[in-house]
């Protein structure tokens, strides 16, 4: 089966950039999506695609990928922004997968 | 606004079925091939896992790890659909999603990821399911 991998943690000073990476084979295939979860709160759609925004998603959020790789990146984190980030991704079965998991910290 | 709602038994026994419902409201729903319904679960204090997903049509995908133990379906309505997960034990204790998902065509010719998005654009606020004698 498909696996997505993410570095577990990363931290940012508050209105500075931060990257967020997810590997995976079938990224060479399909875009990834992108999900921000705040503790105790349902996934949100925050990414999606080449680089496409759901509408209320502020355009600080923007994507990117290439090759196996799939990238978010916050320009200008808020301290709302702190929360886990879950990439996910189809593969060719049909089946999806979600990312292992990063945990954004706002300093 | 579409909402999702899951509900269900909190509590299930070792060994038993696990059933839950998702239904929708607040909304008009698409039923175009593009949309499917899905199932995301949550340990605690640990990460997503996809569960499967069901096409308004009864076609299925489920993850290979839950295969065995996994049955969805769409109700006449196409309003609900509902997750039933076999011969459970602790480690299916989690909080459960469900969510609706999306293809959307993008128009572009050109490499395969270019044909279509695929996403999960409306989620319900889960239900937590203790697995437990």
């Amino acid at each position: 089966s498909s696996e997505l991998t993410q570095d577990p943690a990363v931290s940012v000073a508050l209105g500075q950039t931060v990257r967020i990476t997810c590997q995976g084979d079938s990224l060479r295939d399909y875009f990834a999506s992108w999900y921000q979860q705040k503790p105790r709160q349902a996934p949100v759609l925050v990414m999606y695609g080449k680089n496409n925004r759901p509408s209320g998603i502020p355009d600080r959020f923007s994507g990117s990928s290439s090759g196996n790789t799939a990238s978010l990146t916050i320009t200008g984190a808020q301290a709302e922004d702190e929360a886990d980030y879950y990439c996910n991704s189809r593969d060719s079965s049909g089946n999806y997968v979600f990312g292992t998991g990063t945990k954004v910290t706002v300093l | 606004q579409l909402q999702l709602q899951e509900s269900g038994p909190g509590l299930v026994k070792p060994s038993e079925t696990l059933s839950l419902t998702c239904t929708v409201s607040g909304g008009s729903i698409s039923s175009s091939s593009g949309y499917s319904w899905g199932w995301i679960r949550q340990p605690p204090g640990k990460g997503l896992e996809w569960i499967g997903r069901i096409y308004e049509s009864g076609t299925t995908n489920y993850n290979p790890s839950l295969k065995s133990r996994v049955t969805m379906s769409v109700g006449t309505s196409k309003k609900q659909t509902s997750l039933n997960l076999s011969s459970v034990t602790a480690a299916d204790t989690a909080v459960y999603y469900c969510a609706r998902h999306r293809r959307e065509g993008t128009g572009v010719l050109g490499p395969l990821r270019h044909h279509y998005y695929y996403y999960l654009y409306v989620w319900g606020k889960g239900t937590t399911v203790t697995v437990s004698s």
